[in-house]
């Protein structure tokens, strides 16, 4: 199978910190990588879109300055929560596709970091 | 605008009792429809998937769903559930972006529980 992992699992920070979440396809090279936030008890919300070199696609709403995405390689992707706000404290998902287009490929997903921010 | 309802939020079952979660979709072009479980702690995984061709798709651990176009659905069923079968269940729809490329619209999730 496709396996992606994220690290950190869980972090703590203060407030007005950044904080990177590394997200990696270990079994696989993957042209696009998915960030989505998830609230207790309510549903995976994209966040943004990355293709390896280039930049993301941000959905309405997300700020682009503020929650950065870097897809440097075909294995990996980071999230940087800049100037983190209590607010910012979530579930954080990776996912990963091995195609740019997507129709029939399908999203594996990574086990998720906590995010609390003081 | 793109959507996915499933209609029920929490389900507790005894074991050995059928299954069916909801799935609705708004979308007017090509979808591809997935089901996702997650159990407690873990990540999400793929329990099935519908691309085309036989609308009744079989997936694992003895779930299947059946894609309903003119319903707009693609309901999960499972004919006998375990205790191992709690956890939560997402249903989602790869749909095309502004971008050009497709991404995930999930429903809200259905959160099972079955009695042992």
């Amino acid at each position: 199978g496709a396996v992606v992992s994220q690290h950190p699992s869980r972090v703590i920070c203060k407030s007005g910190t950044s904080v990177k979440i590394e997200c990696r396809s270990l079994d696989f090279q993957a042209t696009t990588m998915f960030w989505y936030r998830q609230f207790p008890k309510q549903s995976l919300m994209l966040m943004a879109t990355s293709n390896e070199g280039s930049k993301a696609t941000y959905e309405q709403g997300v700020e682009k300055d503020k929650f950065l995405i870097n897809h440097a390689s075909l294995t990996l992707s980071t999230l940087t929560v800049t100037s983190a706000h209590p607010e910012d404290s979530s579930f954080y998902i990776c996912s990963a596709r091995k195609s740019t287009s997507g129709l029939t490929d399908t999203q594996y997903f990574g086990p998720g970091t906590r995010l609390t921010v003081l | 605008a793109q959507s996915v309802s499933q209609h029920n939020h929490h389900v507790i079952l005894s074991e050995a009792a059928s299954l069916e979660l909801g799935c609705n979709y708004s979308y007017g072009g090509t979808v591809n429809l997935f089901w996702y479980v997650q159990y407690p702690g873990q990540h999400l995984q793929l329990l099935l998937k519908y691309f085309s061709g036989d609308p009744l798709v079989k997936g694992i651990k003895g779930f299947e769903a059946e894609f309903i176009k003119s319903k707009f659905s693609f309901n999960l069923r499972k004919p006998s559930v375990q205790w191992s079968d709690t956890a939560e269940y997402f249903c989602a729809v790869n749909a095309m972006a502004t971008s050009g490329t497709y991404k995930y619209i999930f429903g809200t999730g259905t959160r099972l529980k079955v009695l042992a």
